[in-house]
């Protein structure tokens, strides 16, 4: 059972947008720590895809975005690809734990 | 071009012992925090230790305090996990991943994953 709860899967069409949701605790997200999101491909490390809650790293497209509210976050892309079938991860810091923790995983299906 | 190179990974009995390295390049290595995560067959990321870059203050998950080791040699710009009583729970491919600062709110010092290695298969199985 992870800390942060993500839906297992989530599904689009080619073009669409989907979201994927990431839930807290007043001890992680709603305390005020920061979220962070990575990209694993299949048979690939992970990759880091959002940082410090909206931000995008050098390379990532902009079809890619992020947002924070409360105990909760949520990932958002825009005009899905074939490309963007992948594993997705939140993680934040949890000061009852006292280390790092990352959701559960949500694995994208382009159909 | 910043690289981190997982070694040591392999095939232990349950209880057996095995020591990971982590071989980084194309950064100053004793600046950055460096952590471990795990992802076991089918499962997800798990964090497991994290070691800061001078002061090396470190921190452990539940699941293997009191059982694995992290340390780092600045000098030879590498990055360990002694992992003893090992468990066939334990059995994941173990990446270490550099955190990378960034600066939000007027507030610097903070970091997220910001470059992995490709990681290390380690297998506990009788």
């Amino acid at each position: 059972q992870s800390v942060l709860t993500q839906p297992p899967s989530v599904s689009g069409a080619p073009g669409q947008r989907v979201t994927v949701s990431c839930t807290g605790n007043t001890s992680n997200i709603g305390a005020g720590y920061d979220v962070h999101w990575y990209q694993q491909l299949p048979g690939t490390a992970p990759k880091a895809l959002i940082y410090g809650n909206d931000n995008r790293p050098s390379g990532v497209p902009d079809r890619f975005s992020a947002s924070k509210s409360g105990t909760s976050a949520s990932l958002a892309i825009t005009g899905l690809q074939a490309e963007d079938e992948a594993d997705y991860y939140c993680q934040s810091y949890d000061s009852s734990l006292s280390g790092w923790v990352f959701g559960g995983g949500t694995k994208l299906t382009v159909l | 071009e910043v690289q981190l190179v997982e070694s040591g990974g392999g095939l232990v009995q349950p209880g057996g012992s095995l020591r990971l390295s982590c071989a980084a390049s194309g950064f100053t290595f004793s600046y950055y925090p460096m952590n471990w995560v795990r992802q076991a067959p089918g499962k997800g990321l798990e964090w497991i230790s994290s070691i800061s870059g001078f002061t090396s203050t470190i921190s452990y998950a539940d699941s293997v305090k009191g059982r694995f080791t992290i340390s780092r040699d600045n000098a030879k710009n590498s990055l360990y996990l002694q992992m003893n009583s090992l468990r066939a729970d334990d059995t994941a491919i173990y990446y270490c991943a550099r955190e990378r600062e960034y600066c939000s709110s007027n507030t610097c010092q903070k970091y997220y994953f910001g470059y992995w290695g490709q990681g290390t298969l380690v297998t506990v199985s009788s």
